[in-house]
């Protein structure tokens, strides 16, 4: 399979753990996004990076979040102490070049849940 | 942002055609209008995209009006498999994040 993969699936914590999250995007993909998605609504943006550099990060990425990619291909997020609220699926997706006709291609999401 | 208004579900029967409806009255001029589709526990899926011109491919048909403040998608014959939430995003969101709405929730009658 030569799509977007996403490790864990799943993930089950305990509030004010931390957590990690890894996406290895499609091998020759430049482009590397992260959304976040809750039950009922469509994914909203957090992040993306251009190869190793991260150009942008939405206001929903609070000061526990970062991302990287350390080395232009995988990516991780981590959640530090995390909260209720962060239960969510968390998507990662990839597009070649990222301009605006770019179609994003998505992995298949890890579902977190914080207790 | 490309800020889109779709219904919240719409239904119809298989091997008929389906029309999506968007609307999209703020997309600037360079914005596309990109249609994606998520199936339970899935990640989005492409499904089609354009600027100004209908856009056929082997899985749907993209209406866009002339003065692009509206798109439809058009399924040309739904199946079972078409049942997804189908979601009109406009592209060029300042960083290159896709904005996504609620979408729409297609359902199929057998």
């Amino acid at each position: 399979d030569t799509g977007v993969s996403q490790d864990p699936r799943h993930k089950i914590t305990k509030r004010g753990q931390n957590v990690t999250f890894r996406c290895d995007p499609i091998s020759e993909h430049n482009r590397l996004y992260w959304y976040r998605q809750t039950l009922g609504q469509g994914p909203e943006f957090l992040t993306y990076f251009q190869n190793e550099a991260q150009l942008e990060k939405s206001r929903l990425l609070s000061d526990r979040f970062s991302a990287e990619r350390p080395k232009g291909s995988f990516s991780t997020l981590e959640i530090q102490r995390t909260e209720q609220g962060d239960s969510a699926m968390y998507l990662c997706a990839s597009s070649l070049d990222g301009t605006l006709r770019e179609t994003q291609y998505f992995g298949p999401g890890t579902r977190l849940l914080v207790l | 942002d490309a800020k889109t208004t779709q219904p919240n579900s719409m239904e119809s029967n298989e091997e008929e055609p389906v029309h999506l409806p968007c609307n999209h009255s703020t997309i600037s001029g360079t914005d596309y209008i990109h249609w994606y589709r998520q199936l339970p526990s899935q990640g989005p899926e492409y499904v089609i995209h354009g600027l100004t011109s209908n856009v056929n491919n082997r899985m749907a048909s993209l209406a866009i009006a002339e003065d692009r403040k509206s798109s439809t998608l058009i399924l040309h014959r739904a199946t079972l498999r078409d049942a997804a939430v189908y979601y009109c995003v406009g592209s060029g969101g300042g960083a290159d994040g896709l904005t996504f709405g609620k979408g729409t929730h297609l359902i199929i009658q057998p």
